[in-house]
């Protein structure tokens, strides 16, 4: 079972910006633009902030957005809130075999 | 607007099966849309399970697929997973989800099952 590296945490000040990065593989991220990303609140449901790399659902903030370069995709929370703070997961389509492989995680901290 | 609820025994022993099921309610299971499970172990990461679409047609985890059976039952709206030969490593919060046609990723979740593999 392959899965995306994510870094295990990443950290900001109230109305800073941090970046998520999420490196799979030319079978996954880099062959396809279906990445998505989850947040993730303690002992809830995760929900779906960013798909197709880069949109948002309605009711998603602005703040938060989605690039991919290559095998990597990223994702970028501006103005962090105390809100936030959560679980955020990727996750890409990687063709019909597998089909969905998700990230290894990142705890996001507000100092 | 569409809600999942998966419902089952909080407990299987092991080598039993593990049978949940996910109820939908403000949408249909007809609809042209993949119905999937997630699963995530106790302070881990989520794993993509499986999915049914709307004719019938699934598709599974490799990893998981010679113990897995995914199926629908329009009549009552649900689709249900069934996990064979259980061990402690299927211990997880088991997620149902939609992925509507045209879409990558699951863009509505249920609350979650907790499902605890023990004797």
């Amino acid at each position: 079972q392959s899965t995306l590296t994510q870094p295990p945490s990443a950290s900001g000040s109230p109305g800073q910006s941090v970046t998520i990065s999420c490196t799979g593989t030319s079978s996954d991220v880099g062959a396809y633009n279906f990445v998505s990303w989850y947040q993730q609140r303690p002992g809830k449901a995760p929900k779906i902030i960013i798909y197709h790399v880069s949109k948002r659902p309605s009711g998603v903030p602005n703040r938060f957005s989605g690039s991919k370069s290559g095998n990597t995709a990223s994702l970028t929370v501006s103005g962090l809130q105390a809100e936030d703070e959560a679980d955020y997961y990727c996750s890409s389509y990687a063709g019909s075999n597998i089909i969905y492989v998700f990230g290894t995680g990142t705890k996001v901290t507000v100092l | 607007q569409v809600q999942l609820k998966e419902s089952g025994p909080g407990l299987v022993k092991p080598s039993g099966t593990l049978s949940l099921t996910c109820t939908v309610s403000g949408g249909s299971v007809t609809y042209s849309h993949w119905w999937s499970w997630v699963r995530q172990p106790p302070g881990k990461g989520l794993e993509w399970i499986g999915e049914i679409y709307h004719s019938g047609r699934t598709n599974y985890n490799p990893s998981l697929k010679s113990r897995l059976t995914i199926s629908a039952d329009k009549s009552k709206n649900q689709f249900s997973l069934n996990l064979r030969s259980v061990t402690a490593a299927d211990t997880a919060v088991y997620y149902c989800g939609r992925t509507p046609d045209d879409f990558y990723g699951l863009d509505a979740w249920g609350e979650g099952a907790t499902v605890t593999v023990s004797s």
